[in-house]
């Protein structure tokens, strides 16, 4: 069974970096087509997707974050990286680490999460 | 962007059938993923490409998308199936996922 798991600082301060790790057990990291992806969910708010990276390397960004984000991936550790710069009290939300999965249609979807880890950004 | 909307809530009783929309424009011509959020548990995924149920859940949930809407209806809602209900579509090669509703069994 895959399980995946985020791990990191639940407090950032203004204007620091938010740091997030995603621990994948139960597969294979390295499994062609999958992706593996990072979703956040502001409170009372509906999930934004942030972006996604291939066991490669090849990594895909939301247009409205690529500025100040970085997504890696550690094959040998089982883990990819969430690296998010320059945070601000918006960026306060649960983040989740997911693996995305491909789909007939060509419109992938995320089969397995996390449990969330809440990020809250505070002086 | 690409837009959806869902209703903020729904409300049934246990035994009866739960609808919960999903709007877009033409989102017809999109396939529609479903997902479960229950408090402190990893969101679920419940149904893919309009129709389609994962492994391991069960049939009373379906999915339907016509039109500017789709749908993921629970029949025989049980109060194990409370939880908060998201669409995702992809626009611009990106993830798009709906506000949300709660489905409260009353």
């Amino acid at each position: 069974q895959l399980l995946l798991q985020e791990s990191g600082p639940g407090l950032v301060r203004p204007s620091e970096t938010l740091s997030l790790t995603c621990s994948v057990s139960g597969d294979s990291i390295s499994r062609s087509f999958y992706y593996w992806g990072w979703i956040r969910q502001p409170p009372g708010k509906g999930p934004e997707w942030i972006g996604n990276i291939y066991y490669s390397g090849s990594a895909y960004y939301n247009p409205s974050l690529k500025s100040r984000l970085s997504i890696s991936i550690d094959t040998s550790k089982k883990q990819f990286s969430l690296k998010l710069s320059s945070v601000t009290a918006a960026d306060t939300a649960v983040y989740y680490c997911a693996r995305l999965t491909p789909s007939v249609t060509s419109t992938d979807y995320f089969d397995s999460w996390g449990l969330g880890a809440l990020v809250t950004v505070s002086s | 962007s690409y837009v959806m909307t869902q209703p903020p809530s729904v409300s049934v009783a246990p035994g009866e059938t739960a609808r919960i929309t999903c709007g877009g424009d033409n989102i017809g011509r999109k396939s529609v993923h479903w997902y479960q959020r229950k408090p402190g548990q990893a969101p679920v995924l419940v149904v893919y490409d309009d129709t389609n149920r994962p492994s391991g859940i069960p049939e009373r949930f379906s999915g339907s998308n016509s039109g500017n809407t789709a749908t993921v209806t629970i029949s025989r809602v049980e109060a194990g199936d409370e939880a908060d209900y998201y669409c995702q579509v992809w626009d611009s090669r990106s993830p798009v996922f709906g506000g949300g509703t709660k489905l409260t069994v009353l």
